[in-house]
């Protein structure tokens, strides 16, 4: 079946720091990716998202390309902030389970002063 | 104006108690779906609620039952609780199409 697989945290940075979190899927469709927020206490907020192969989401400064070569959809920064510090799920949809949401399980950010 | 709106915010009761959770949105949206985060944050859905029809019902015990009275409001109905329902439940919802999903801020349940 469809599934997302997400580096394990938590992912320990100093601020101005490089982020990368990586994030390779299985599909049996063209799905769709997505990369989702979750701040302290909140609940989650979509971050960015790419619709087909070689788009590129981007949002705050953080970018994530759709690599269907490597059915991966790594998320990137280039210079992380403490308010950056954050839970963060990549996940899927394909049309043809009526755009259910596959999550990844999520990687804990810790970005420090 | 919140858009996913949860509450309570927090409910702490005792096993075998019953308790609801109530969700509602504004945004228009036609589909709902309920979550449920355990303590690592793995997010597992419930169920998902199309026009007041259900859609997803993933394999959860008997004693969850969702119900939506009309598009903008789905409730989660617990019976008889456990140790292991303790979690941050989160409602959201979404437009035709399933993206982006809108969620609430999240219900923590405790068991005591």
């Amino acid at each position: 079946g469809d599934s997302v697989t997400q580096m394990e945290g938590p992912v320990t940075l100093s601020e101005e720091a490089f982020l990368t979190i990586n994030c390779t899927y299985t599909a049996t469709g063209y799905p769709s990716l997505f990369w989702y927020v979750q701040y302290p206490g909140e609940g989650l907020q979509l971050l960015l998202k790419a619709t087909k192969a070689d788009d590129k989401g981007s949002n705050k400064g953080f970018e994530a390309t759709y690599r269907k070569e490597t059915t991966s959809f790594h998320l990137e920064k280039g210079s992380v902030q403490v308010s950056d510090s954050a839970v963060y799920f990549c996940a899927l949809s394909v049309r043809d389970s009526n755009y259910q949401l596959i999550w990844g399980a999520g990687t804990k950010l810790i970005i420090k002063p | 104006d919140t858009a996913v709106s949860q509450t309570p915010k927090y409910l702490v009761t005792q096993m075998g108690n019953d308790k609801s959770i109530k969700c509602e949105q504004n945004l228009g949206h036609d589909t709902m779906y309920w979550y449920k985060q355990d303590s690592k944050k793995f997010l597992k859905i419930m169920f998902s609620y199309n026009n007041k029809e259900l859609i997803i019902n993933e394999t959860v015990p008997n004693r969850f039952s969702p119900k939506s009275p009309d598009k903008a409001h789905l409730n989660l109905h617990i019976n008889s609780l456990e140790l292991g329902d303790s979690a941050v439940y989160f409602c959201a919802s979404s437009p035709v199409g399933g993206q982006p999903q809108h969620f609430g801020d999240g219900t923590r349940l405790s068991i005591l």
